[in-house]
């Protein structure tokens, strides 16, 4: 069974610091998709960034990027000089290519602390 | 601005009296999904639609059903909900499958 991994339920961070959310996945797949969804209080849950298993680059989006390790199946999202705006749940998600069920991890809700 | 649009943002019903969500989107987008999520938990699929294609997921319960009458609007029944089924209900779109799913601001229900 395909399952992702969300080990830290809550975290926190000063303003204006670094902060890494972990996530694990468990696939036989070879092609599929990672992804960072952030879920804002009582707001729409938004995509944060996206990485292709193919890919060896690293994903990254202005102050978000991801450490991808394919063959540890790890993909933590970093986020650099934290904004209060980033106070969110985030998700970590994986599909397999050709396929369109997400699997959604159970989340991180991180607070930035000004 | 293109986007998923979700009503009502919050619903209050009765154990056992029918209840309809509704979603729509200006994405134009083929497959529409819903998901079911709990307190502190990840969202659940429930089912979706590609087109007029319905795909109920397997350990949906028959009290939820699914209608798209077009391409932009889909609603979520539920016949007769029960206190399990409070939680918050997300639509989310894609082009297509394979593509990233945009998900509405979400419905969050409560049942008395």
């Amino acid at each position: 069974a395909q399952t992702v991994t969300q080990s830290q339920p809550e975290m926190s961070v000063q303003e204006a610091e670094t902060v890494t959310l972990s996530c694990t996945y468990d696939t036989s797949e070879n092609n599929y998709y990672l992804f960072w969804y952030k879920q804002p209080p009582s707001r729409q849950m938004i995509l944060v960034i996206r990485q292709e298993a193919y890919k060896q680059q690293n994903a990254t989006e202005n102050r978000f990027s991801v450490n991808f390790q394919k063959a540890a199946k790890s993909f933590s999202l970093k986020i650099s000089d934290s904004q209060l705006g980033d106070t969110a749940m985030y998700f970590c998600a994986f599909r397999t290519s050709g396929t369109y069920k997400y699997i959604f991890g159970t989340g991180t809700r991180l607070k930035v602390l000004a | 601005d293109a986007m998923v649009i979700q009503n009502p943002r919050y619903q209050v019903t009765q154990f056992g009296k029918p209840v309809t969500l509704s979603c729509s989107q200006t994405l134009n987008h083929n497959v529409m999904y819903w998901y079911q999520q709990k307190s502190s938990q990840a969202p659940k699929l429930l089912f979706h639609y590609y087109d007029k294609d319905f795909n109920n997921e397997a350990d949906t319960p028959d009290n939820f059903q699914s209608r798209r009458p077009n391409t932009s609007f889909c609603f979520l029944d539920i016949r007769s909900p029960g206190l399990g089924d409070a939680a918050m209900y997300l639509c989310a779109t894609s082009r297509v499958f394979a593509e990233t799913q945009y998900f509405g601001p979400g419905t969050r229900l409560l049942v008395l």
